[in-house]
């Protein structure tokens, strides 16, 4: 069965600061993986997906993601964060030709001054 | 409208009460499916509707009922809930096998 882990539950990164997030996924294949944000008492909203092919994905908002099949990660970035950045941030990992969805349990992301 | 919609926003109701929330997607997909979002845990997958058959029901209570009339609605009655299913209640559609769900902004249920 799939499964996703996000070790961090909380960051706080300065504005205009680099970031990074963690996803590492458990799939016995490729997996489809995905990153989704959510604004306070809203949905989510996709930033980006890896299907197959190139491993670095560009997504909205500036971020990007890279897929390592050898780590099993699929970690969030982004060079520069913005205040309006500031929410919480989901991976979530599908199965081929399956419409299940496992996600994890999410970061929340903290902009400082 | 655009995307995937969902109504109410908020609801407060109470346990002996019978709601019904509402979903409608716009994007032509033929999947679609509930979620239900509480504090401090994953996403809980609830339903699964393909080409309006019901393929997925993770064990959920029975006081949640699902529907799924055409491929562009779909409900989730609710009754005599308990305070516990108080929480952010989602739906999302997808085309096809590729999994890319668009979520709706959610129901925010308080069960009193």
């Amino acid at each position: 069965a799939q499964s996703v882990t996000q070790p961090d539950i909380h960051i706080t990164v300065s504005e205009g600061a680099s970031l990074e997030l963690r996803c590492n996924y458990s799939y016995g294949a490729t997996p489809y993986l995905f990153w989704y944000v959510q604004s306070p008492g809203q949905g989510l909203q996709l930033l980006l997906k890896y299907f197959s092919g190139d491993t670095l994905v560009q997504g909205i908002k500036g971020f990007e993601a890279e897929f390592k099949r050898s780590q099993s990660s699929f970690n969030l970035r982004k060079p520069s964060v913005h205040w309006s950045d500031a929410a919480e941030y989901f991976c979530a990992v599908g199965a081929h030709g399956f419409q299940k969805l496992v996600f994890g349990t999410g970061t929340r992301l903290l902009v400082s001054p | 409208e655009t995307g995937v919609t969902q109504t109410p926003r908020h609801l407060v109701m109470g346990m002996t009460n019978k709601k019904s929330l509402k979903c409608e997607q716009h994007l032509g997909h033929n999947a679609m499916y509930w979620y239900k979002q509480s504090a401090k845990k994953p996403l809980e997958l609830m339903f699964v509707y393909s080409l309006e058959e019901r393929v997925e029901n993770n064990s959920v209570p029975s006081r949640f009922s699902p529907e799924c009339p055409n491929s562009s609605h779909l409900f989730l009655h609710l009754h005599t809930l308990q305070p516990e299913d108080s929480a952010l209640y989602l739906c999302a559609s997808s085309q096809g096998g590729r999994n890319e769900q668009f979520f709706g902004p959610g129901t925010r249920l308080t069960v009193l």
